[in-house]
């Protein structure tokens, strides 16, 4: 069964850092492009960023260019996500997500974890 | 970079109501375009994927059509079970949503 476990969310205060992780099962890590989507409080589902399957090309919304970086170990079936420079419209749910199938960038993103919290306030 | 529009951004219907929901997409998106059920405090689920097939397990009352820019996304008799929001979105981009609620 494939699983999806995203940890590492909190609190923080404007200005800060954050690492989300999510742990993967049930499947072969390498062989899937993973994406971060998150949702804001009230709001609907937002993209965030995406990686290949082998870690060597990246994509990032506009509104987290430059602040945050997705990453991979796919020895350790783990997904990243780094988040520097925080701001208060950041605060949301974050998800991982894993593409449907193995074929590159299809944008169908077939299975979602439950997502994590961040909170950045003063 | 390509818009998609989503309406309505509520409905309330009855039990065994035909429900429609629309997505525009400001561009040609050809047939790039999936349909998510997100309930509340849960993961988002993946129904259909490139506007018409639906993903496995996935029941038949969901449907969806379309093709370029104009997709719709239909359950064809709404169950209790089916309250949630639905988003469409094609890569990087989501609908805003569509909250569907049980009259």
């Amino acid at each position: 069964e494939v699983q999806l476990v995203e940890s590492g969310g909190g609190l923080v205060q404007p200005g800060g850092s954050l690492r989300l992780s999510c742990a993967a099962s049930g499947f072969t890590l390498r062989s899937y492009w993973m994406h971060w989507v998150r949702q804001a409080p009230g709001q609907g589902l937002v993209w965030v960023s995406r990686i290949n399957s082998e870690g060597s090309s990246t994509t990032y919304a506009d509104s987290v260019k430059g602040r945050f970086t997705i990453s991979r170990d796919n020895a350790k079936n783990a997904l990243y996500l780094e988040m520097n420079s925080l701001r208060v419209e950041d605060t949301a749910v974050y998800f991982c997500a894993r593409a449907s199938t193995p074929a590159p960038n299809t944008g169908i993103l077939g299975y979602w974890g439950q997502g994590t919290l961040v909170t950045v306030s003063s | 970079d390509i818009q998609m529009t989503q309406s309505p951004s509520s409905l309330s219907a009855s039990v065994g109501d035909r429900v429609t929901i629309t997505c525009q997409a400001s561009q040609d998106i050809t047939h790039y375009l999936n349909w998510y059920q997100h309930k509340i405090g849960k993961a988002p689920k993946l129904l259909i994927y490139d506007v018409s097939n639906l993903e496995t397990g996935v029941p038949s009352r969901f449907s969806g059509s379309g093709s370029g820019t104009d997709f719709t996304f239909t359950i064809s008799s709404l169950q209790p079970e089916d309250i949630a929001t639905y988003y469409c979105q094609h890569y990087g981009t989501f609908g805003q949503g569509t909250k569907v609620e049980i009259k």
